[in-house]
């Protein structure tokens, strides 16, 4: 099966650093690649994903690369604020399964 | 209003009790599935389904089980609850293939479970 790494485990930055968590999956089938944000108290949420055929995707103040002959995807967070702090977690599906493998996730914290 | 919610939020129990967590969603969706996750170790999948006459064993199903009751409503249960079961689990519904959201997962806000 699919077998996703995540690092660093826990990250401490700045307010207005950026900050990149790096991801790595082991099953070249896989074709979907979101990222959770998960705040104190609450459920995971969705903040953003990008599909193989893609290498690059925006979303005002993140981003995510993937790099698929390397097998690696990246978050990045730019000016970074203290609502930023949370715990974040990659994932990978295999095209059809529909069903994500999780990385065992970043603690994003933000010093004001 | 929460799409999906969870109860209890919290529970205590002790050893060898049997505990039910509930999961019930208004987003219509027919895929549900429950996950569990511990310090350090990410979210790890207990069981899913895919619509109200399809369970399936996710990759830590030992001494878990599930009934899917109706399309909006899937319950965990511990049929005798040890203390390394004590951990946080989650809920999470997902769309149909086709609909372009079919990978996105929507969580609850989680149980709180402490076997003592």
């Amino acid at each position: 099966g699919e077998n996703v790494e995540q690092h660093p485990s826990t990250l401490s930055v700045q307010e207005g650093d950026s900050a990149v968590i790096k991801c790595t999956y082991s099953d070249s089938a896989s074709n979907y690649f979101p990222w959770y944000k998960q705040e104190l108290g609450k459920g995971p949420q969705l903040i953003i994903d990008i599909r193989s055929n893609v290498g690059e995707k925006k979303d005002q103040r993140i981003a995510v690369t993937l790099n698929k002959t390397a097998k690696h995807f990246s978050l990045h967070i730019t000016e970074t604020q203290p609502e930023d702090s949370a715990v974040y977690f990659c994932a990978a599906s295999i095209g059809g399964s529909y069903i994500p493998t999780f990385g065992r996730g970043t603690s994003l914290i933000v010093h004001p | 209003d929460a799409d999906v919610t969870q109860t209890p939020r919290n529970r205590i129990t002790k050893t060898g009790k049997r505990i039910m967590l509930e999961c019930s969603q208004t987003k219509g969706h027919d895929r549900m599935y429950w996950y569990r996750q511990d310090p350090g170790l990410g979210l790890q999948l207990i069981y899913y389904s895919f619509d109200v006459k399809d369970i399936n064993k996710g990759e830590i199903s030992d001494g878990y089980s599930v009934s899917r009751q109706a399309q909006a409503k899937f319950s965990l249960s511990l049929e005798s609850a040890i203390p390394n079961q004590t951990a946080l689990y989650f809920c999470a519904t997902s769309d149909l293939p086709g609909t372009g959201k079919q990978e996105t997962q929507y969580f609850g806000p989680g149980t709180r479970l402490l076997v003592l």
